[in-house]
């Protein structure tokens, strides 16, 4: 069973660094088809999707945090990362670390969720 | 980026009724389009990928159809446990992206 879970601060202050990290069981961060990603939620809105990796090292990000953003992995511990720099209260949300599928025969979807990190952004 | 918007924001309906979302892109992704159930305080979960391709475990009184830009959700018979929000995500390309959602609350 493919399990991932988010760890990392609940509270950061403005101007300083949001860093997270999802570590994955069941599965290995270099199996091929699949890509890991980040997702938010801020509170009471919809879902935003951060940016993904592959094992490879391939990435792509959104545009619209692209500057601030930073994912990577590290196979040796089956763990990927998430750094967000320059935070402000607009970044509070529920950060989600997610598998996503990349398959001609399963499609391209997030397939498997960790339970969600919730980050406020005060001082 | 593709802008998902999704109808209606909110709806209210019965136990055994039939539910339709409706999902439209700004322009076409194909069939890249995946629906989502997420209940309050929980992550998203994965019910249709690919437009009509129903996830494994998924109750079958779920079902997707469209391509193109036009989409749509169908819950046959809602039942007590898919009262929640529900959202449609194209795959077609980066950056990924999400409709607004839909609440499905109880009549």
């Amino acid at each position: 069973q493919v399990q991932l879970q988010e760890s990392g601060p609940g509270l950061v202050k403005p101007s300083e660094t949001l860093s997270l990290t999802c570590s994955v069981s069941g599965d290995s961060v270099s199996s091929d088809n699949y890509y890991w990603s980040w997702i938010r939620q801020p509170p009471d809105k919809g879902l935003e999707w951060i940016g993904h990796i592959y094992y490879s090292g391939s990435i792509n990000y959104n545009p619209s945090l692209k500057s601030r953003v930073t994912i990577s992995v590290d196979t040796s511990k089956n763990q990927f990362s998430l750094k967000l720099t320059s935070v402000t209260a607009a970044d509070t949300a529920v950060y989600y670390c997610a598998r996503g599928r990349y398959s001609n025969s399963s499609g391209r979807a997030f397939d498997i969720w960790g339970q969600g990190t919730m980050v406020t952004v005060s001082s | 980026d593709i802008q998902m918007t999704q109808s209606p924001s909110s709806l209210s309906a019965s136990v055994g009724d039939r539910v339709t979302i409706n999902c439209r892109a700004s322009q076409s992704i194909n069939r890249y389009l995946n629906w989502y159930q997420q209940k309050v305080g929980k992550a998203p979960k994965l019910l249709i990928y690919a437009t009509s391709s129903l996830e494994s475990g998924v109750p079958s009184r779920f079902s997707g159809s469209g391509s193109g830009t036009d989409f749509t959700l169908i819950i046959n018979s809602v039942q007590p446990e898919d009262f929640a929000s529900y959202y449609c995500q194209q795959s077609y390309i980066t950056p990924r992206t999400f409709g607004q959602g839909t609440k499905v609350e109880i009549k």
